[in-house]
């Protein structure tokens, strides 16, 4: 079975921390692909990354950061230096290639807020 | 805009009303995808298309929705018999198909109220 988890509900940081959101996925394919969505309050679902099962490679991009380990089923998210405009709901998703990548499971989100 | 536009926004409808959402994915993707948000949660598939076909439908897709791809272009969702269960928020999204999976991209939702 498939399945995303995110721990973490919510969590608050001051502007200029740096902050981790934890994603913890489970699944029986051996090529399935990860992604990261930003929902901001108007309520857009905003891509933010996809990775493929075979490329662990760590990725960046700007102040995002992500590190993905296949040994923990993990997919975390990293901001540095977070800034208010940061603040909004994250969801971590997985699809499968079985089902020809058609299909999104989500977490529940962790919702950031970032205080000035 | 060249994003998956969602119409209408916001819905508010009597219980046992019809609705319907319309989606207009991005121009050059050939899947299409319906997904139900409500508050607090994650968002959980309904039903896709892949041009015109339906290639999959959720459990969570009673009798009492339908989805439809005519042409392979926009899509529609209709909920006939609206029950107070059935407020949440619709996304539409949309990929193209290609080797080494696809990306999919949300538009803004629409807010379905029942009362």
């Amino acid at each position: 079975a498939q399945k995303v988890t995110q721990a973490q509900t919510e969590i608050s940081v001051v502007e200029k921390e740096d902050v981790t959101l934890d994603c913890v996925y489970e699944t029986r394919d051996t090529t399935y692909y990860l992604f990261w969505y930003k929902q901001p309050p108007s309520g857009e679902l905003v891509f933010l990354i996809r990775r493929n099962s075979f490329d662990e490679q760590n990725e960046i991009s700007g102040r995002y950061s992500w590190n993905f380990q296949k040994s923990t089923s993990s997919f975390n998210f990293t901001i540095t230096a977070s800034q208010v405009v940061d603040s909004a709901v994250y969801f971590c998703a997985l699809s499968e290639a079985r089902n020809q990548g058609g299909k999104l499971i989500f977490g529940q989100g962790t919702e950031l807020s970032v205080k000035p | 805009d060249t994003g998956v536009s969602q119409d209408p926004r916001h819905k508010i409808t009597k219980r046992g009303q019809n609705v319907t959402f319309r989606c207009d994915p991005i121009s050059e993707h050939n899947r299409l995808y319906w997904y139900r948000q409500t508050l607090g949660q994650g968002p959980e598939f309904l039903t896709y298309f892949q041009n015109e076909a339906q290639l999959e439908k959720s459990r969570l897709l009673s009798d009492r929705f339908s989805a439809e791809r005519p042409k392979g272009s926009f899509s529609t969702l209709e909920i006939q018999r609206t029950e107070q269960g059935d407020s949440a928020m619709y996304l539409c999204a949309s990929s193209f198909e290609g080797m080494g999976g696809n990306t999919i991209y949300f538009g803004e939702g629409s807010w379905l109220t029942v009362v």
